[in-house]
């Protein structure tokens, strides 16, 4: 069965520094990876998706993911962090033919000025 | 385009009552979810379906049902409603292609059995 871990419950970052969330997964086969930012009283809005290819890839917001296989991985940068994204972000696993995602328990961001 | 609209958004039952959750979706997308999210747990899938008249199981599917006798609508009935139901529940739909797939959420609808 596939599932995914967010170690950090909650970060804080000051305004302008940089920010990794961190996404591990587990599952047999090549994974689908996502990463959903959800506001608060929101739905959730995909960030990013990782299906194939470069394993670098860009979202929206000036976000973007590394998927290491290696590593089982799929962590989310971003270079300077903004008071607006201050949310919670959840990593998301699925695969080929099998549509239903598997969400981590999330994480909590405040942005601090 | 409205995407994937849930209705109520906020609804307060007793324990026992039953209500039904609307989702519809206008993108013609033919996968249909229902999620429920509690704190600190992220979002737990109760129901899904792949098509009309096509509906399956996800991980936690007691105390709910549903039906998709069309492609745009997916509701979901709570029978008899417990205390433990009390939770945030989204929709979402995605159509896979050759590239993959992504899903589109509603706004939610908040939940309290009391």
């Amino acid at each position: 069965a596939q599932s995914v871990t967010q170690p950090d419950i909650h970060i804080t970052v000051s305004e302008g520094a940089s920010l990794e969330l961190r996404c591990n997964y587990s599952y047999g086969a090549t994974p689908y990876l996502f990463w959903y930012v959800q506001s608060p009283g929101q739905g959730l809005q995909l960030l990013l998706k990782y299906f194939s290819g470069d394993t670098l890839v860009q979202g929206i917001k000036g976000f973007e993911a590394e998927f290491k296989r290696s590593q089982s991985s799929f962590n989310l940068r971003k270079p300077s962090v903004h008071w607006s994204d201050a949310a919670e972000y959840f990593c998301a696993v699925g695969a080929r033919g099998n549509e239903k995602l598997t969400f981590g328990t999330g994480t909590r961001l405040t942005i601090i000025p | 385009n409205a995407g994937v609209t849930q209705t109520p958004k906020f609804r307060i039952l007793k324990i026992g009552q039953s209500m039904t959750l609307q989702c519809t979706q206008d993108m013609n997308h033919n996968y249909m979810y229902w999620y429920r999210q509690d704190p600190g747990m992220g979002l737990k899938l109760i129901y899904y379906s792949v098509g009309a008249g096509i509906t399956d199981k996800g991980e936690v599917p007691n105390g709910y049902n549903v039906s998709r006798s069309t492609t745009e609508d997916f509701p979901l009935r709570l029978e008899l409603a417990a205390p433990s139901q009390t939770s945030v529940y989204f929709c979402a739909s995605s159509s896979p292609t050759g590239q993959g797939y992504g899903y589109t959420f509603g706004s939610g609808t908040r939940l309290t059995v009391v």
